[in-house]
């Protein structure tokens, strides 16, 4: 079945420091991936649609000067969280879509902690 | 529905019985809804969908049901077992759409009491 991983699956960092999380589609390529965000007892939100070869699309009240995302291949996306604060702590959930069946598989997700 | 998500409710079965756990949508132009598990620290896991040309979807254990005159959407397992103990969330899109956009309900916690 499509696999999706995501790197690291948890990380701390101090605040003010960036962190980067990396998305892969492991044996499907995908033009697409979607980057979601957890808080806690709550629901996954939307952050943002990466798209291969172009600018990403963020979603109202998401900053993109601070969530940095590159797609730049067909099988990785990254999200860079810039001068991380400690109310970015959250769950970061990944998914990508199979550009041959648009199915959409999630990854594992990233735990991000910041002190 | 919405992806609120402020309140996480709580529906505790006792192990072998059925559950059925249920997800408003807001979007007529919906047509497609996934039910989605996701396990603690873990990612959502797709559990199954059903488009909008239905109201009835089986699988192994769980049904899912589709009302669009009230846009309501359940979700329900069979014969529950301690390894269902998850926050099941629904999740609507419009199919296919520029972005494959998928909108997740609040959840609902399932507790399985053994």
């Amino acid at each position: 079945g499509a696999v999706v991983s995501q790197h690291p699956s948890w990380v701390i960092c101090k605040s003010g420091t960036s962190v980067k999380i990396e998305c892969r589609s492991l044996d499907f390529q995908a033009t697409t991936m979607f980057w979601y965000r957890q808080f806690p007892k709550q629901s996954l939100m939307l952050m943002a649609t990466s798209n291969e070869g172009s600018k990403a699309t963020y979603e109202q009240g998401v900053e993109k000067d601070k969530f940095l995302i590159n797609h730049a291949s067909l099988t990785l996306s990254t999200l860079t969280v810039t001068s991380a604060h400690p109310e970015d702590s959250s769950f970061y959930i990944c998914s990508a879509m199979d550009m041959s069946s648009h199915e959409q598989y999630f990854g594992p997700g990233t735990r991000l902690t910041v002190t | 529905g919405e992806s609120v998500g402020l309140h996480l409710p709580t529906l505790s079965v006792q192990e072998g019985d059925n559950s059925i756990i249920n997800c408003a949508y807001s979007n007529s132009a919906s047509d497609y809804f996934i039910w989605y598990k996701q396990e603690s620290g873990k990612g959502p896991q797709f559990i199954i969908d059903i488009r909008s040309n239905m109201d009835k979807r089986q699988g192994q254990r769980v049904t899912v049901l589709l009302n669009k005159t009230v846009k309501h959407l359940s979700l329900q397992i069979a014969a529950t077992q301690p390894g269902d103990s998850a926050v099941y969330f629904c999740a609507e899109n419009i199919f296919p759409n520029a972005g494959n956009m998928l909108t997740f309900g609040g959840g609902t916690r399932l507790m399985v009491k053994p």
